[in-house]
């Protein structure tokens, strides 16, 4: 399998501009998680799904931030409109979690810079 | 709330062998993780459990509230940022982990 895929890598948009981050978890995985990194907070989960549904979006920090998952093979979050702060690097995970034991696989992340 | 805690940076030698402490204050929480990650790269898992536990060179303790991660013969190549992580039920039936703020490793020869 070739793990979580992410894209693009690296990205950079002028603030007020639309930005759509990609992801497609590992095949057969039922969870899929967003979490964004930076210096002071570390990983913060942004939202996760179970089997497409969205179960926990506490972690989104304004309404600007939304994600879906159309189908089991893919996820989006997306800013709109973007400003400097959401500056930071992007991670998606997934797992299949089995009797209490949940590991998530994480892709590489997309760095987004917004100036 | 919930929140998972780890020191910012710590310091060690080529050789040595390095601590790295964890606490939270998750509620329902089960399991530690604990996770290296190199920038530009995924974090990767190093390794898991509820009970002290050993992956080559990564040994981890375990507390109810508490963990921490020791890495032993410590190397150059070591120096990273290492996540500390827990699991917790949401809703009683799903899964989430919630990570710490990251250690950074610093190893100087």
């Amino acid at each position: 399998d070739a793990g979580v895929i992410q894209s693009p890598r690296h990205e950079v948009t002028e603030m007020g501009q639309e930005v759509t981050l990609r992801c497609k978890p590992i095949s057969g995985h039922d969870y899929l998680f967003w979490y964004r990194q930076t210096m002071m907070r570390g990983l913060e989960l942004l939202i996760y799904f179970n089997n497409n549904v969205p179960i926990d979006d506490s972690g989104m920090p304004e309404d600007r931030f939304s994600a879906k998952m159309p189908n089991a093979s893919f996820s989006t979050l997306k800013i709109q409109p973007s400003e400097p702060r959401d500056s930071a690097v992007y991670f998606c995970a997934s797992s299949l979690p089995r009797q209490g034991n949940t590991e998530a696989f994480f892709g590489q992340g997309t760095r987004l810079t917004v100036v | 709330k919930d929140q998972v805690f780890q020191p910012s940076t710590v310091a060690s030698s080529e050789g040595a062998v390095v601590e790295i402490f964890c606490n939270h204050s998750v509620s329902n929480a089960y399991n530690f993780f604990w996770y290296l990650h190199f920038p530009g790269c995924a974090p990767r898992l190093l390794v898991k459990g509820s009970k002290p536990s050993q992956q080559g060179r990564y040994n981890m303790t375990y507390e109810r509230f508490s963990s921490s991660l020791l890495i032993l013969q410590v190397r150059e190549a070591d120096a990273a940022v290492y996540y500390c992580a827990v699991c917790t039920l949401s809703g009683g039936a799903t899964n989430k982990l919630i990570f710490g703020t990251g250690t950074l490793l610093a190893v100087q020869p």
